[in-house]
Order: C-alpha cells, then sequence, then structure tokens
C-alpha cells in the first residue's frame, strides 16, 4: 500500500514571494503519478500539478513547478510569486496506473497568503 | 459543461440513521470515485464505480455502499451511522479508458452526525 506524508500542516507567505512546500511517499511501484490538489475555502479540488514517474523532468504550470526526487520519494510544489487567490488547502496525491482512478492524499497543508 | 455536482450541499443525521448522498460526473465521463474527508485531513478513498458495479474498494465497512446508474450518476449509502462518519464526502469523476485519468471533484456534501 501507498502512503503520502505532507510535513507541514500550516505554512504563510508574503504576497509576491515565493513558497514550498513538502510530500514525501512510500511506495514499491516504479511507474504512477503524482499530484497537487488545491482546496479554497469553497472546498472544490481542484487539479494544480501532476508529474509521471517516468518522466525525469520536472512539471511546471505557470507560476507552480515542482521538485520530484524519484530516489529519495519526494515531491515538493514551488509557488511563485504568491496571490491571495492561492491561500488554501494544498494536498499531495498518488496515484497508481492500472488501478483505475483511486488517488491516495496526504492530509494536507494549509497554505496562508498574506498581504 | 456544469462539471461534477452533488447534492444536497449540507445534511444533518442523528446517530443509527441511514442517508443518501447523490453525485452527477462531467458530461462525458463514466467512473465515480466517492471520497471522505474527515476535518483537518485528506480525503480517503471509499469506493469507485464503472459500468454499474463496483471497481475497487478502499478500507470502509460495509455500511459503506454505493450504485451507479445508466446515465452515470451515482449514489453513495451509508447506514447505521456513527458519530464518526460526520466528514466532507466528496465525488471524483474521470473517464476511465484513458491512459491519463484526470478526476474532477464536485463540491462535497458536508454531512454531520449528532
Amino acid at each position: 500500500a501507498q502512503t503520502v506524508t505532507q510535513s507541514q500542516p500550516e505554512m504563510s507567505v508574503q504576497e509576491a514571494e515565493t513558497v514550498t512546500l513538502s510530500c514525501t511517499y512510500d511506495t514499491s511501484e516504479s511507474n504512477y503519478y503524482l499530484f497537487w490538489y488545491k482546496q479554497p475555502p469553497s472546498r472544490q479540488m481542484i487539479l494544480v500539478i501532476r508529474q509521471e514517474a517516468y518522466k525525469q523532468q520536472n512539471a511546471t504550470e505557470n507560476r507552480f513547478s515542482v521538485n520530484f526526487q524519484k530516489a529519495a520519494k519526494s515531491f515538493s510544489l514551488k509557488i511563485s510569486d504568491s496571490q491571495l487567490g492561492d491561500t488554501a488547502m494544498y494536498f499531495c496525491a498518488f496515484m497508481k496506473p492500472g488501478a483505475g482512478n483511486m488517488l491516495t492524499f496526504g492530509g494536507g497543508t494549509r497554505l496562508m497568503v498574506k498581504p | 459543461d456544469a462539471g461534477v455536482t452533488q447534492s444536497p450541499t449540507h445534511l444533518i443525521k442523528t446517530r443509527g440513521q441511514q442517508v443518501t448522498l447523490r453525485c452527477s460526473p462531467k458530461s462525458g465521463h463514466d467512473t465515480v470515485s466517492w471520497y471522505q474527508q474527515a476535518l483537518g485531513q485528506g480525503p480517503q478513498f471509499i469506493f469507485q464505480y464503472y459500468e454499474e458495479e463496483e471497481r475497487q474498494r478502499g478500507n470502509f465497512p460495509d455500511r459503506f455502499s454505493g450504485h451507479q446508474f445508466p446515465n452515470y450518476s451515482s449514489e453513495l449509502n451509508v447506514n447505521a451511522l456513527l458519530l464518526g462518519d460526520s466528514a466532507l464526502y466528496l465525488c471524483a469523476s474521470s473517464f476511465l479508458q484513458r491512459s491519463y485519468n484526470e478526476q474532477f471533484f464536485g463540491p462535497g456534501t458536508r454531512l454531520t452526525v449528532l
């Protein structure tokens, strides 16, 4: 079974600054997907970024980028130029291909962006 | 495209009662997954429905059951409610046959058990 751990329950950052959220996972699989989801106070979960384990290049989506370290089983999210709208819960998640779409989530990090 | 919709938004029940939550998937999606998110925690997978059958199940007791209809919508039923069942219940839909299956989440149903 896979486990996902987010060791930072809460973080804060000043608007326009950069923040990094940490995630570690444990799996015996060699091929898998990793995700960061954002859950704003209105509750609807949205996908921020995904990484395929067989790709060495780190994924980037506008202000969001990841640092994927497969050997260390680490998957951190960097948010650049933080905006007030980035305030939310952020969840790291794991998915094994071929297992349908079952996601295993970490416990989340609450990010507060301060003006 | 309405996206994933869930009803009701909020629900209050008492211990021992039964509850039914509903989910309509995003247009074009054929798979529905249900997750339980306790307060301050990450979502936990309950089960997944595809072609009107339960395909995968997480570590939840048989009190949790579901159904998928021919139009791909789904219901989650919880019997003999316990205080610990209080949570946000999330529905996610996807299209199973694609090599990468992004899940789209609904806004959730907040269940409070008194």
